[in-house]
């Protein structure tokens, strides 16, 4: 009954690979977010969706692209990857609340190695 | 922008003693404030959160945290701490107004609990 659920764990791959990363929620909410955790374990947020629609986008390389097919999904898929996309990849998800603090719980991650 | 910072990369605390691990944040108007702990090889778990109200926050595992507004601080405390407490501690700051509810989280605090 994991409330936030990733899929692969793991991910190595080659240089100019393209892969992708999923993310499954079951607590009823409507909104996601991807994190990446770098080397030093900074975490910082790259997108959320609510409901389906892209609500946050940082600067991001377009090689990123998000895809919501429902609000309890929300993939990652990364293409032409890089050396410096290794990392840790978090989804999470929330409560959309009306602009409210909703506390965002995050699933286990999925560490992605380019070699 | 909003900001946080955490001052100290490492905190280390003898089991039984009382915690503390800093924070202090910068954003425009109230902030909405955040505890996660991340254990080895694990997603952010949360501890706590302050929205509005008594400046204790009271939160998982016997975690508390003081909100003072004139120090912009979030400090996170533990009267006495477990060996098991030891992990690695992130605060995390997000504004009243705008930018959906994107969180931007400091550099993390090693706490490391011995015997």
């Amino acid at each position: 009954d994991t409330a936030v659920s990733q899929t692969p764990k793991y991910l190595v791959t080659q240089m100019g690979n393209d892969k992708s990363i999923k993310c499954e929620q079951n607590l009823g909410h409507d909104t996601m977010y991807w994190y990446k955790q770098d080397s030093k374990k900074f975490l910082k947020i790259m997108f959320s969706y609510n409901n389906k629609e892209l609500i946050i986008n940082e600067t991001v390389p377009n090689r990123f692209s998000p895809k919501s097919p429902d609000k309890a999904h929300l993939n990652l898929h990364i293409n032409s990857l890089e050396l410096g996309d290794s990392a840790v990849y978090f989804c999470a998800s929330s409560e959309a609340g009306t602009g409210g603090p909703e506390t965002q719980y995050f699933g286990p991650g999925t560490r992605l190695t380019v070699l | 922008a909003q900001s946080v910072a955490q001052p100290e990369d490492q905190v280390n605390v003898a089991e039984g003693n009382p915690l503390t691990v800093k924070c202090t944040y910068s954003v425009s108007g109230n902030p909405y404030l955040f505890w996660y702990v991340q254990y080895p090889n694990r997603g952010l778990q949360f501890l706590l959160k302050y929205i509005t109200g008594d400046n204790l926050v009271k939160g998982s595992y016997g975690f508390e945290a003081e909100f003072n507004k004139s120090q912009t601080s979030f400090h996170l405390k533990k009267p006495s701490a477990l060996v098991s407490d030891s992990a690695l501690y992130f605060c995390a700051v997000r504004g009243y107004t705008g930018g959906g509810n994107k969180l931007t989280f400091g550099t993390g605090t090693q706490l490391k609990v011995e015997l």
